[in-house]
């Protein structure tokens, strides 16, 4: 079975630095990931996704997220916060041939002009 | 862009009530799902459903929910009982491939 931690329910950070989300995945096989935000009386949208492809991973509003099978890590960065980026995010986990994904609890992103 | 829409997106029903969930998938899109997030809670997988049945589904999605493609658009989560813990928001997503899509959610009310 497959998990996933997300470290810090809620991050706080000033506009204009860096946002760093922490996710760490567990997983028998190497895994699928995904980050998703979610935006106040919204869906998920989906931020970027790794699929066994490059590691490092660019999605969409300057965000990035590099695989580290290592660390079982799967960490969103952007290196400059807006006050636009403040929602919830969510890191998720699927299996290859498993289409079914698993969340982690989410971060609740905050942004301080 | 093609989008999930989802109705309604507010329902309140009685608790014993019947509730049919409502999502209208992306067009060209062949796996469906629907999840759900109780309030203060993570996004939880409740069932897939593809080529016309359940694909795959959690230990959640018990005997009180089933799920249905009426037509060819359509793909409705129905709850025959409803208990007050099934108060949540409920997503449904649909995918291609990798990337699901997911609706606005239907945000259900047990009272």
């Amino acid at each position: 079975a497959q998990s996933v931690t997300q470290l810090g329910s809620h991050v706080s950070v000033s506009e204009g630095a860096l946002v760093l989300l922490r996710c760490n995945y567990s997983s028998s096989v190497p895994p699928y990931l995904f980050w998703y935000v979610q935006y106040p009386n919204q869906g998920l949208q989906l931020l970027l996704k790794y699929t066994s492809a490059a590691t490092l991973v660019k999605g969409i509003n300057g965000f990035e997220a590099e695989f580290k099978k290592s660390e079982t890590s799967f960490h969103l960065t952007k290196p400059s916060a807006h006050m636009s980026d403040a929602a919830e995010y969510f890191c998720a986990v699927s299996l290859p041939g498993r289409r079914a994904l698993t969340f982690g609890s989410g971060t609740r992103l905050q942004v301080q002009p | 862009e093609p989008e999930v829409t989802q109705t309604p997106s507010h329902q309140v029903t009685q608790m014993g009530q019947e509730v049919i969930l409502r999502c209208v998938p992306i067009s060209n899109h062949l796996y469906f799902y629907w999840y759900r997030q109780i309030l203060g809670q993570k996004v939880e997988f409740l069932v897939s459903f593809y080529n016309n049945e359940i694909s795959e589904k959690s230990e959640i999605f018990d005997d009180q929910f089933s799920v249905e493609r009426p037509d060819g658009s359509n793909f409705t989560l129905k709850i025959r009982s409803t208990k007050l813990e099934d108060s949540a928001m409920y997503f449904c997503a649909s995918t291609q491939d990798t990337e699901a899509f997911f609706g606005q959610g239907t945000r259900l009310t047990v009272v």
